[in-house]
């Protein structure tokens, strides 16, 4: 059994960039959700899909949007960088969806903006 | 914002000996979930207590819940050097099941 997956590991833009974070979900799980890590702190919900759909989105700005594929690989696009998007992005999938079963995570993508 | 508060927000132990975490939320959940992180990398899921659960155990672990003071720990027993990370609880809001909403967690630290 394949586990999550995240590409890159790190990253470093520069303020105004655009920027694609990607994940493979673990194999049979059709929900994805994406979280962000500021150093020091707990991980915060952005967004969720389940079958390529939104399914719940957290207190994010719509510079911040995502996508999921047939094969439920997703993406996480960020638009017109801030410092303050400097974090640790996790992806985390399930077979289930929302969020009352058990969740498996990526080692995340350490995104530095300068 | 956080959901869950971890108390206390550093623990340093020695082998052997056992930790408790404790884990305070502000609105009613359908469950509550603690998962462990080393070194800023992904999260590992430990375990989840539902609602209408009062404890659950896990291996070494122990969770309580108690929804009428908004409050859950985290026992670990006989720790390790290798339990060495940081635990954070997370809650799934009662009417919002898709938001998970972590805490800031309790960073661990066994020494041999």
């Amino acid at each position: 059994e394949t586990g999550v997956t995240q590409s890159p590991t790190h990253l470093i833009k520069t303020r105004g960039q655009q920027v694609t974070l990607r994940c493979s979900s673990q194999s049979g799980h059709n929900t994805v959700s994406w979280y962000q890590q500021a150093l020091g702190q707990g991980p915060q919900f952005i967004f969720q899909y389940y079958r390529e759909e939104e399914n719940g989105r957290g207190n994010f700005p719509p510079r911040f949007s995502g996508l999921q594929f047939p094969n439920y690989s997703s993406e996480l696009n960020v638009n017109a960088l801030e410092l303050d998007d400097s974090a640790l992005y996790l992806c985390a999938s399930s077979d289930r969806r929302g969020l009352d079963y058990e969740q498996y995570f990526g080692p995340g993508t350490r995104l530095t903006v300068t | 914002s956080q959901q869950g508060e971890e108390d206390p927000q550093a623990l340093s132990i020695q082998e052997g000996e056992n930790a408790t975490m404790n884990c305070s939320y502000k609105t009613s959940i359908n469950n509550l979930q603690w998962y462990r992180q080393n070194s800023g990398r992904g999260l590992v899921h430990l375990i989840l207590i539902r609602s209408n659960e009062r404890e659950k155990h896990s291996g070494r672990l122990r969770v309580t819940l108690d929804t009428s003071k908004k409050s859950s720990s985290l026992l670990i027993t006989a720790s390790r050097a290798a339990d060495t990370a940081s635990y954070f609880c997370a809650t799934a809001i009662s009417g919002s099941a898709r938001q998970l909403t972590f805490g800031s967690g309790t960073q661990l630290t066994v020494l041999p």
